[in-house]
């Protein structure tokens, strides 16, 4: 099973509404992060927590929101979508015990409409 | 504006002859680099990285290469399999918090 799992794998969503990506890790890792990935622009961070307390806002964090339900999941929500939320979106999980790496889930596809 | 950019989009090497990528950032209090390689339809994976303390690592068939003074990486390949055909990210660990990510260079080795 994967360390890292991403649901859904593939979205297509209308402007205006509101959508759920789930990320769930079974690592056992504090630190969970998300990522969007867009062509030509790599992978920029969007929001990241340390633990279940500790939420903190990455570079492009506007229009999007977070929970951290419990040490293995992290959601990430879009209020209200928009066409140029169009990207892959990628969940990660590290712990800086032993090895600074981080570890990906597989990503959603998100089309917005 | 970005801080660890690779300037190549793509690049095209032969079987069993070598691949050099390179990555730039511009910020020299980073503390860690690392290169990560992503097949489509998958998340990236870890493949190497250096400390910003050291000028050089090597892990098999991937070493990576530091030079503070001029802010620059690169990761060669040596040699390169057709396996090895993916694209790669390199990543800047600050201050032990968050990482920035370059581009990306699609690397194809043609057998």
């Amino acid at each position: 099973d994967a360390d890292v799992t991403q649901t859904p794998r593939n979205r297509i969503t209308k402007t205006g509404k509101r959508i759920m990506l789930e990320c769930s890790q079974t690592k056992g890792h504090d630190r969970m992060y998300w990522y969007r990935q867009d062509p030509g622009l790599g992978l920029r961070l969007i929001y990241y927590s340390f633990d279940v307390k500790d939420i903190n806002k990455g570079e492009i964090s506007d229009g999007y929101s977070v929970s951290r339900q419990a040490q293995a999941k992290f959601s990430l929500s879009l209020e209200s979508a928009i066409p140029n939320q169009t990207a892959l979106y990628f969940c990660a999980t590290s712990d800086f015990k032993g090895s600074e790496t981080q570890y990906f889930g597989p990503g959603t596809r998100l089309l917005v409409l | 504006d970005q801080q660890v950019k690779q300037n190549s989009p793509s690049l095209s090497v032969q079987e069993g002859r070598i691949s050099i990528l390179n990555c730039d950032y511009t910020n020299s209090m980073f503390d860690y680099f690392l290169w990560y390689k992503k097949y489509p339809a998958e998340g990236p994976t870890f493949l190497i990285s250096i400390s910003s303390i050291k000028d050089k690592n090597e892990d098999g068939r991937f070493t990576v290469f530091l030079n503070k003074s001029a802010k620059h990486l690169s990761l060669h390949i040596v040699p390169s399999q057709p396996g090895d055909s993916a694209v790669y990210f390199c990543a800047a660990l600050y201050n032990f918090n968050k990482f920035y990510f370059g581009s990306g260079t699609k690397l194809n080795v043609k057998p």
